[in-house]
């Protein structure tokens, strides 16, 4: 089946620094990527949608200048979280369709913010 | 907007267990369904989705899922659990026409040997 990768798998970083996160679909090419959030031990809340070559959709609530979502090539979506701060330690998530509606999710980066 | 509600949080079964996972959504339009599941330290998998035809689906591992429309519910049920079942379960959907989706809140699937 299709494979998403993402990069890193967990990433510490202090307070008031950014952190790039990288998703890739391996095998197939996707015009579209979603973003979630997984807080311990809840569901998944979507973020954003990365379209390739126009901007992101955020979803209601979503700070965008906060979420930098970068959609560069048709099997690279990165999610960039600017001056992050403890309250963003989450598990981030993203996921790829391949047609029409199947998605597939990457394996997820937790990051933690000191 | 669509939400999903999955009623359970954490489940305990022994083994052999029969296993039922109930999932309802709110949405009046017509809908994709899925269930997917996580197993510790793992990426969600799919292990069964419904698009249109017989409500009954079958999936991946013995699980099965029945769509009924008139109470917009599509249940995910297992006769037999194992252990190797243990794992985070979560129902979506999404309305056809868009590819975003909509998560429930997860079931906790425990299974004791």
């Amino acid at each position: 089946g299709a494979v998403v990768s993402q990069h890193p798998s967990w990433v510490i970083c202090k307070s008031g620094t950014s952190v790039k996160i990288e998703c890739r679909s391996l095998d197939f090419q996707a015009t579209t990527m979603f973003w979630y959030r997984q807080f311990p031990k809840q569901s998944l809340m979507l973020m954003a949608t990365s379209n390739e070559g126009s901007k992101a959709t955020y979803e209601q609530g979503v700070e965008k200048d906060k979420f930098l979502i970068n959609h560069a090539s048709l099997t690279l979506s990165t999610l960039t979280v600017t001056s992050a701060h403890p309250e963003d330690s989450s598990f981030y998530i993203c996921s790829a369709p391949n047609w029409p509606y199947e998605q597939y999710f990457g394996p997820g980066t937790r990051l933690t913010v000191t | 907007a669509q939400s999903v509600s999955q009623h359970n949080h954490h489940v305990i079964l022994s083994e052999a267990a029969s296993l039922e996972l109930g999932c309802n959504y709110s949405y009046g339009g017509t809908v994709n369904l899925f269930w997917y599941v996580q197993y510790p330290g793992q990426h969600l998998q799919l292990l069964l989705k419904y698009f249109s035809g017989d409500p009954l689906v079958k999936g991946i591992k013995g699980f099965e899922a029945e769509f009924i429309k008139s109470k917009f519910s599509f249940n995910l049920r297992k006769p037999s659990v194992q252990w190797s079942d243990t794992a985070e379960y979560f129902c979506a959907v999404n309305d056809q026409g868009a590819q975003k989706l909509v998560f429930g809140q997860g079931t906790r699937l425990t299974i004791n040997p």
